[in-house]
C-alpha cells in the first residue's frame, strides 16, 4: 500500500542549528499537508504545498514540494525551543475520493537551549 | 483550540472492558476521522465517516467500531480491551469536499489505560 516515510526519525540540535526533515511518498501526490505536534499535544496544521517545485516560508520555516510530486522538505533555520515537536507530512491517499490523508512516520526534533 | 472537541481526556479501565470515546467535530465540518498514536508511534488512521456513513476504513480492530450520529459527533467503541491498546485516540474533523486538500483539525485526544 501507499507509503509516507520521513527522516530522520529523530534529531537533536542545539538551540540557533538548522534543521531538516524529508518526507518520501511511494506514490505521487496531488497535494502534502505539514503538521506539528507539540510533546502532549495534537497534530496541527502548518501548511500545505500544491504545486510541483512550490516552495512556502513560515517565518524560519520553508517547506519545499518536489519537482516529482513525490517528496517534500521542512527546514528550520536558526531553531528555537519552541520548535520542539514531531512534525509530520501528510499526503491524500492515492487515487482515492476519501479525503484520507496517509501520514508520515515523522521526526521528532529535540532542542537543547 | 482546534474547535474539535474529545470527551474523556483520560481514561483508565480493566483488559476485557468496554469504553466509548466521544468526539464533536469543528461547526461546519462533515467528516470525522480516528486515529490511534501508541507511545513513540506515528498517527495510525483508524476509521473515516463522512456525513454520517462510513468513507475510508484504515487498521482498525474488529474489537473497535465507530459511528457518526445525524448532529454529526462521533464515538469510537473499543471492546474486549487488551493491554496493547493503551494509546492516545485522536479525533479529526474536515470540512469533507471531494477536493484533495481537505485540512484536518485534530481533537485534544482520549489517552487510554488499560491495566
Amino acid at each position: 500500500g501507499q507509503q509516507v516515510m520521513q527522516i530522520p526519525q529523530y534529531q537533536h540540535v542545539q538551540e540557533g542549528e538548522d534543521f531538516t526533515t524529508y518526507c518520501n511518498s511511494s506514490t505521487t501526490l496531488s497535494n502534502i499537508q505539514w503538521y506539528k505536534q507539540r510533546p502532549g499535544g495534537h497534530p496541527v496544521f502548518l501548511i500545505q504545498l500544491v504545486k510541483s517545485g512550490e516552495v512556502k516560508k513560515q517565518k524560519r520555516l520553508t517547506f519545499q514540494f518536489g519537482e516529482a510530486k513525490k517528496n517534500s522538505s521542512l527546514h528550520i533555520t536558526a531553531t528555537q525551543t519552541t520548535d520542539v515537536g514531531t512534525y509530520f507530512c501528510a499526503g491524500p491517499e492515492y487515487g482515492g475520493a476519501t479525503n484520507k490523508l496517509i501520514f508520515g512516520t515523522g521526526t521528532l526534533l529535540a532542542v537543547q537551549p | 483550540d482546534s474547535g474539535v472537541t474529545q470527551t474523556p481526556k483520560h481514561l483508565i479501565t480493566a483488559t476485557g472492558q468496554r469504553v466509548t470515546l466521544r468526539c464533536s467535530p469543528r461547526s461546519g465540518d462533515l467528516s470525522v476521522y480516528w486515529y490511534q498514536q501508541s507511545l513513540d508511534q506515528g498517527l495510525q488512521f483508524l476509521i473515516q465517516y463522512y456525513n454520517g456513513e462510513e468513507r475510508a476504513k484504515g487498521n482498525i480492530l474488529e474489537r473497535f467500531s465507530a459511528q457518526q450520529f445525524p448532529d454529526l459527533h462521533s464515538e469510537l467503541n473499543l471492546s474486549s480491551l487488551e493491554l496493547g491498546d493503551s494509546a492516545l485516540y485522536f479525533c479529526a474533523s474536515s470540512v469533507g469536499t471531494t477536493s484533495y486538500s481537505d485540512t484536518q483539525y485534530f481533537g485534544p485526544g482520549t489517552r487510554l489505560t488499560v491495566l
